[in-house]
């Protein structure tokens, strides 16, 4: 299995400020042929099911603010909220999808309010 | 735009069977494969399984030997059956379908997820 570790755990930031979540992969995730990243980024609030901000990386879903980026290539990726907003607190997951069996997931990051 | 609905008994009996299925509305069915997920409590996501339309099926290793997923495309539904449960199968399920047809692929929709407690 391709192991995901996100690091931190959990981070609080000040409104308007920049929150940095990384996503470490054991192996990469990277496919040369077609020189993309099978890697997602997702975010979930409580009682609801993961919502799907970006995918290849760094393309943002349609909808999601701005604000939101991905970022990162091979085995090391980053997710960054370029100025805090209440609603983005939530709990952040990386998905790779290079290997699907199983796909995986990092164990989540909790972001807060500073 | 498509939707995923859910459904199943919430509490089963340790060493019983989970049931769950999942009915798809507004969108195509064939030419995806349909996935289930679990979260256990103030815990992440772990990949179950998938189906295709014509019954094709993928197990997340670690549980292939007690899951089952079934299809019936003639209603647009496809379930989970999970055997001889313990306390550690206590989680929320979700169903969810890729973005794009195919495998290899991130996830939306998702359905609205089922706690699913295995208590005596």
């Amino acid at each position: 299995d391709i192991v995901m570790t996100q690091s931190p755990d959990s981070l609080a930031v000040s409104l308007g400020e920049r929150a940095t979540i990384n996503c470490k992969s054991s192996q990469s995730v990277l496919y040369t042929s077609n020189n993309k990243n099978y890697l997602a980024w997702y975010q979930q609030k409580p009682g609801q099911p993961p919502k799907l901000l970006i995918y290849w990386a760094s393309t943002r879903e349609s909808g999601v603010p701005d604000r939101f980026s991905g970022s990162g290539s091979g085995t090391d990726f980053t997710l960054t909220i370029s100025s805090l907003q209440a609603e983005d607190v939530a709990v952040y997951y990386c998905q790779q999808y290079y290997s699907t069996l199983p796909y995986t997931f990092g164990q989540g990051t909790k972001l807060e309010i500073k | 735009q498509v939707q995923l609905q859910q459904w199943g008994a919430g509490l089963v009996k340790p060493s019983e069977t989970l049931s769950l299925t999942c009915a798809v509305y507004d969108g195509p069915f064939s030419g995806y494969y349909w996935n289930w997920f679990r979260q256990p409590p103030g815990k992440g996501l772990e990949w179950i399984g998938e189906i295709n339309h014509s019954g094709t099926t993928n197990y997340n290793p670690s549980l292939k030997s007690r899951v089952t997923i079934s299809v019936d495309a003639s209603k647009n539904q496809f379930s989970l059956r999970l055997t001889s449960v313990t306390a550690a199968d206590t989680a929320v399920y979700y169903c969810a379908r890729p973005a794009v047809a195919g495998r290899g692929r991130w996830f939306d929709p998702w359905g609205q997820g089922t706690l699913v407690t295995v208590s005596s």
